[in-house]
């Protein structure tokens, strides 16, 4: 146990559907993140959000839409997707101090394995 | 830009053997250096990291060396066990203002049998 949750677990959508996936970290931390976990491909950094503010967003195409209310909470929304976009998609969180260099250790949420048919 | 290369798996392993998975990065100014471990059907857990060089990282029986002179940081484990099957990740941290960017190796799958 991380410390960090998601659901759901495990989705199974079709590409006209919209859903959204579900992260919460209850470590206090000020910063977290997406990412995208494909077979045969090293983890993909998606988005970042410190302190509530989207910091990067490395080049994901617009049908997936993040969103983060508070820090605790961090969402993904995902809208007419392709059978490509089949993966894990893995939560994280960091401590993360504004203002201060932070190489902060990252804690993983255990993932929501998707599957677009 | 940063890069981390971790040896190809997988790696194979009878239980009680030594083991080491080797891992390399490339970065610009001094990064902080974890490995985690993703056992099936799960996200990745930290299993250790060193923040600066010499630091050595340990937890669980595993051991990791950052190495600055070699750019090295490969991990060991005396005697491994079956439970200890799993996909492990080198990954290196970048700073950032309130954030933290890792860049990850593409892992090496360790199988252990009895």
């Amino acid at each position: 146990e991380t410390g960090v949750t998601q659901t759901p677990r495990h989705l199974v959508m079709g590409m006209t559907n919209k859903k959204s996936l579900k992260c919460e970290q209850h470590l206090g931390h000020n910063a977290m993140y997406w990412y995208k976990q494909s077979a045969k491909k090293p983890l993909e950094l998606m988005f970042v959000y410190s302190l509530e503010e989207r910091v990067e967003n490395n080049s994901v195409p617009s049908r997936f839409s993040p969103e983060c209310p508070n820090s605790s909470h961090l969402f993904l929304h995902l809208h007419t997707l392709q059978p490509e976009d089949s993966a894990l998609y893995l939560c994280a969180s960091s401590q993360g101090i504004l203002g201060t260099e932070s190489t902060d250790t990252q804690y993983f949420g255990p993932g929501t394995r998707l599957t677009v048919l | 830009g940063d890069s981390v290369t971790q040896m190809e798996g997988p790696v194979t392993l009878s239980e009680e053997a030594f083991l080491t998975i080797n891992c390399t990065y490339t970065a610009t100014g001094y990064p902080s250096l974890f490995w985690y471990v993703q056992y099936p059907g799960e996200g990745l857990q930290l299993l250790l990291k060193a923040t600066k060089a010499d630091d050595k990282g340990s937890n669980k029986g595993f051991e990791a060396t950052y190495r600055k002179e070699t750019t090295s940081f490969h991990l060991e484990k005396g005697s491994v066990q079956v439970s200890d099957s799993a996909v492990y990740f080198c990954a290196l941290s970048d700073r950032n203002s309130g954030y933290s960017t890792l860049t990850f190796g593409k892992g090496t799958m360790l199988l252990v049998s009895p």
